[in-house]
């Protein structure tokens, strides 16, 4: 069946570096792909997305590419900052496993950024 | 901006009691849905509604569940038997159509439920 994968985490960084979150996933279909992000005592947000191969998502700084050859959609952003501390949950929706509401999700990395 | 509202935010309960989770949705959506995640494990979807009636539930939605839209604006889950194994993170979410690219779900900020 479809699932996704994430790094596990605690990512523990300081600001300004460099980050990667790592995601890949398996589906039977042509799935999208999303980032989704939960601040500390908030809901979940959509970050980006991307419904094709070699799509690229990007929002607030953060990027993600679609590669279907490696099955990947990792999440990169070039200089964190303290006020990205959050937990990023990988997901794909797939309309052979139901459709777009039905989200699966990987089991979410913890990022925390110090100053 | 609108945002999906969901209450309690913490609800403990014993085993065997029935519990009633509770949402707002956004106003203009038509389509809510619960999913729940056991600490330190994936978000999973549990159930869609649609036009009063449930679109699509997973093989973890039984009998012990069920949902209802009583009245114009909340959106609730129901679970009738409480089980140690149903404590959880539980969010709910809305669309504005059936959620694509283009109509994302908006997710609440969750109800911790344990049961003792």
């Amino acid at each position: 069946g479809n699932s996704v994968t994430q790094m596990e985490g605690p990512v523990t960084l300081s600001e300004e570096a460099f980050l990667t979150i790592n995601c890949t996933y398996t589906a039977t279909g042509y799935p999208s792909l999303f980032w989704y992000v939960q601040y500390p005592g908030e809901g979940l947000q959509l970050l980006l997305k991307a419904t094709k191969a070699d799509d690229k998502g990007s929002n607030k700084g953060f990027e993600a590419t679609y590669r279907k050859e490696t099955t990947s959609f990792h999440l990169e952003k070039g200089s964190v900052q303290v006020s990205d501390s959050a937990v990023y949950f990988c997901a794909l929706s797939d309309r052979e496993s139901g459709g777009y509401n039905k989200l699966i999700f990987g089991a979410g990395t913890r990022l925390a950024v110090h100053p | 901006e609108p945002e999906v509202t969901q209450t309690p935010s913490h609800q403990v309960t014993q085993m065997g009691q029935e519990v009633i989770l509770r949402c707002v949705p956004i106003s203009n959506h038509l389509y809510f849905y619960w999913y729940r995640q056991i600490l330190g494990q994936k978000v999973e979807f549990l159930v869609s509604f649609y036009n009063n009636e449930i679109s699509e539930k997973s093989e973890i939605f039984d009998d012990q569940f069920s949902v209802e839209r009583p009245d114009g604006s909340n959106f609730t889950l129901k679970i009738r038997s409480t089980k140690l194994e149903d404590s959880a993170m539980y969010f709910c979410a809305s669309s504005e159509r059936k959620a694509n690219y283009n109509s994302p779900l908006h997710f609440g900020n969750g109800t911790r439920l344990t049961v003792t």
